[in-house]
């Protein structure tokens, strides 16, 4: 059974940085897309970043580019969300999500908590 | 990468049918076959109703039906039944590996 728990969520400061990791069991973690979405309270979902199997590969939304990095260590099966420069509006729930066929996600954690705050 | 348009709400009383409209751009909805539909109730993660704007994941019941016309998608809801109240997401792909998601549609079974 596929699972994805993310992890690395916290409080923290304007300005500040940290690094989300998403821990994959039950497939093959190298052989597929990896992504991170976000969802602020109560509001919708949004798409932040994605990366190819081998990391060769990355893509973020606009609001993110430059100030978040994601990244993968296969031989962990290990998806990770760099992110520095935090703002206000970064405040969400932060979920690693699966991309499967036809451009879909279809399997997604639980989330973890990031909260900018002074 | 502008979100997609949903509604807002829907609500529909059990049995009835319920659709909800998710309407993007020639970039995104209306350029690939690539729609895909989200179930989220309070609390819990996103799971995934379709994909390729109509074709259904197993384990999904054929309640659930995707279709799409130009830049506009729908995902319909028939049959409606009281777990079938959550909020409903759509996701386009938009090329170059980019994504973008719709607003967000809350159901509320009557």
């Amino acid at each position: 059974e596929v699972h994805l728990v993310e992890s690395g969520g916290d409080l923290v400061q304007p300005g500040g940085s940290l690094r989300l990791s998403c821990a994959a069991s039950g497939f093959t973690f190298s052989g597929y897309w990896m992504s991170w979405g976000r969802q602020a309270p109560g509001k919708g979902l949004e798409w932040v970043a994605s990366i190819k199997h081998d990391g060769s590969e990355k893509s973020y939304v606009d609001s993110v580019k430059g100030r978040f990095t994601i990244s993968r260590d296969n031989a962990k099966n290990s998806l990770y969300l760099q992110m520095n420069s935090l703002r206000a509006d970064d405040t969400a729930m932060y979920y690693c999500a699966r991309p499967a066929g036809g451009y879909s996600f279809d399997y997604w954690g639980q989330g973890t908590l990031v909260t900018v705050s002074s | 990468q502008s979100a997609l348009t949903q509604p807002p709400s829907a609500s529909g009383s059990p049995g009835q049918s319920v659709a909800i409209s998710c309407t993007g751009t020639s970039s995104d909805v209306g350029g690939y076959n690539y729609v895909s539909w989200y179930q989220q109730h309070p609390g819990k993660a996103p799971k995934l109703m379709i994909y390729e704007d109509y074709k259904r994941p197993s384990g999904v019941p054929d309640r659930f039906s995707g279709s799409k016309s130009g830049n506009t998608a729908s995902l319909t809801v028939s049959g409606l039944q009281a777990e079938d109240e959550a909020d409903y997401y759509c996701i386009s792909y938009a090329g170059s590996d980019n994504y973008v998601f719709g607003t967000g549609t809350k159901v509320t079974v009557l």
